[in-house]
């Protein structure tokens, strides 16, 4: 299975709102990763988790809260988002080589 | 700031032609790769090519890279109308834990 799994695909949240975006992968690899993506830029590194431990915060504001509940999951707890947080949300897995599988994102929007 | 930095942004061209994207970047590397992006989807890995090969095929992608120049080139032959997508180089930095994308060039093939 090569295949990194995202939901949901689409979130509408009001800026007072508690969500989650989910993202899982059954590779077996070590490492995973959140991207924000906004229109016509290229992914923005958010988080890096490494054997389920969070190796690096590109400084990302506490409202977004990452966690790996295991090795082939990772979350993106959402809380008091603001409407400049509305992007394409990407998670993605590393290969042996260090590229990445990603998912189909989350497009997320926030009223 | 992002290290690769691919030229041109925008690329249009008829079907059947072949398309060359090149993509600078700054400090050493461990590898580069490139990545197809299809509108508001996820990211697709295309291929990757390590700092001690210079040339490397993959069907109808051929790239190429210069470590004494710090660049490196996507040729796409015979293009299609669905190769319509942004294509991205990412570098794997000797000296960080991350691959960090570029700004990418958009391709638009004309049936």
């Amino acid at each position: 299975d090569t295949e990194v799994t995202q939901t949901p695909k689409h979130l509408v949240m009001g800026m007072t709102n508690k969500k989650s975006l989910k993202c899982e992968q059954h590779m077996g690899h070590r490492a995973m990763y959140w991207y924000k993506q906004k229109a016509k830029k290229p992914p923005e590194l958010m988080f890096v988790y490494s054997y389920e431990k969070l190796s690096i915060n590109e400084s990302v504001p506490s409202r977004f809260s990452p966690e790996c509940p295991n090795s082939s999951l990772l979350n993106l707890h959402l809380h008091a988002l603001q409407p400049e947080d509305s992007a394409l949300y990407l998670c993605a897995s590393e290969g042996s080589q260090s590229e990445q599988y990603f998912g189909p994102g989350t497009r997320l929007t926030v009223t | 700031s992002q290290q690769g930095e691919e030229d041109p942004q925008a690329l249009s061209i008829q079907e059947g032609e072949n398309a060359t994207m090149n993509c600078s970047y700054k400090t050493s590397i461990n590898n580069l790769q490139w990545y197809r992006q299809n509108s508001g989807r996820g990211l697709v890995h295309l291929i990757l090519i390590r700092s001690n090969e210079r040339e490397k095929h993959s069907g109808r992608l051929r790239v190429t890279l210069d470590t004494s120049k710090k660049s490196s080139s996507l040729l796409i032959t015979a293009s299609r109308a669905a190769d319509t997508a942004s294509y991205f180089c990412a570098t794997d930095l000797v000296a960080y834990q991350k691959v960090t994308f570029g700004i990418g060039t958009k391709l638009q093939v004309i049936p």
